[in-house]
C-alpha cells in the first residue's frame, strides 16, 4: 500500500479484555517496527521484526504484551489481560530493509483507551 | 527511557519568522531523525543526518548535527501557519538494535497567521 495502515484506529476495551492490533506495512518494506505513544511524550520502542523474525523485543513492557509477524508482512501486537495503564497510542512503523541508515516511515496509529 | 531531550518544550512565533528547536542526546549515535507530529495525526520523517555528517537541508529545513556536544538543531526559515506540530528528535543509538530509535518528548511550535 501506499503507506502504513494500522487498524482499528480507536479502540475502547474494558479492563481485563485482550485487545489485537494490527499493522500493515509498506509494501516490500523487510522491517517492522512497534511503539507506543502516551499522551505528551515521544514514541518509545516496543518491538522490531526483519521479514518474520523478532529481532529485538526488549522494549515490551511485561509478558502480557507479544508480537507476531508469521508470512513477514502483516503484524499483530497483542495485549492480554489489558489494564488502565495500557491506554496509549500504539504506533508501527516500516523501513525498506535491515540498514541501520534507513528512514522507518510510521502509520497513523492506534488509540487503545482501556475502562 | 528516552534519550534525546528537545528545547525549548514549546515555541510561539509569527507566520514568516524562523523557528529554532534543539536536541540534546546521551550516547553515541549512528544517526539522528527529526519528525513532525500534527494534532492527533501520524508521525511524519522530515530529515535523517548521519553521525559523520553536520548539516543538511531539506526545503526550508536545515539540520545540524554537533557530535562532540551531543546536540543537533532543527531551524525551520520562513514558517507558515501549517508548520504548527510538535517536533521530535529520534536517535539511533550506535550500540542499539536497529529498530530502536529513541525519541525525546518533543518542541510544541505554534506558528500564528
Amino acid at each position: 500500500g501506499a503507506g502504513v495502515s494500522q487498524s482499528p484506529r480507536y479502540k475502547v476495551t474494558k479492563r481485563g479484555q485482550d485487545v489485537a492490533l494490527r499493522c500493515d506495512p509498506i509494501s516490500g518494506h523487510v522491517s517492522l517496527y512497534w511503539y507506543r505513544q502516551a499522551l505528551g511524550q515521544g514514541p518509545e520502542f516496543l518491538t522490531y521484526f526483519n521479514y518474520e523474525a523478532q529481532q529485538d523485543k526488549s522494549g515490551l513492557p511485561n509478558d502480557r504484551f507479544s508480537a507476531e509477524r508469521p508470512e513477514g508482512s502483516i503484524s499483530t501486537l497483542t495485549i492480554q489481560r489489558t489494564e488502565q495503564r495500557d491506554s496509549a497510542m500504539y504506533r508501527c512503523a516500516s523501513s525498506s530493509s535491515g540498514n541501520a541508515g534507513n528512514t522507518i516511515y510510521f502509520g497513523e496509529g492506534s488509540w487503545l483507551t482501556v475502562v | 527511557s528516552q534519550q534525546g531531550e528537545e528545547d525549548p518544550q514549546a515555541l510561539s512565533i509569527q507566520e514568516g519568522e524562523n523557528a529554532t528547536m534543539n536536541c540534546s542526546y546521551k550516547t553515541s549515535i549512528n544517526n539522528l531523525q527529526w519528525y513532525r507530529q500534527n494534532s492527533g495525526r501520524g508521525l511524519v520523517h522530515l530529515i535523517l543526518i548521519r553521525s559523520n555528517e553536520r548539516e543538511k537541508h531539506s526545503g526550508r529545513l536545515r539540520v545540524t548535527l554537533d557530535t562532540s556536544k551531543k546536540s543537533s538543531s532543527l531551524l525551520i526559515t520562513a514558517s507558515r501557519a501549517a508548520d504548527t506540530a510538535s517536533y521530535f528528535c529520534a536517535t539511533k543509538w550506535d550500540g542499539g538494535s536497529q529498530g530502536n530509535l529513541i525519541f525525546g518528548k518533543g518542541t510544541k511550535l505554534s506558528v500564528k497567521p
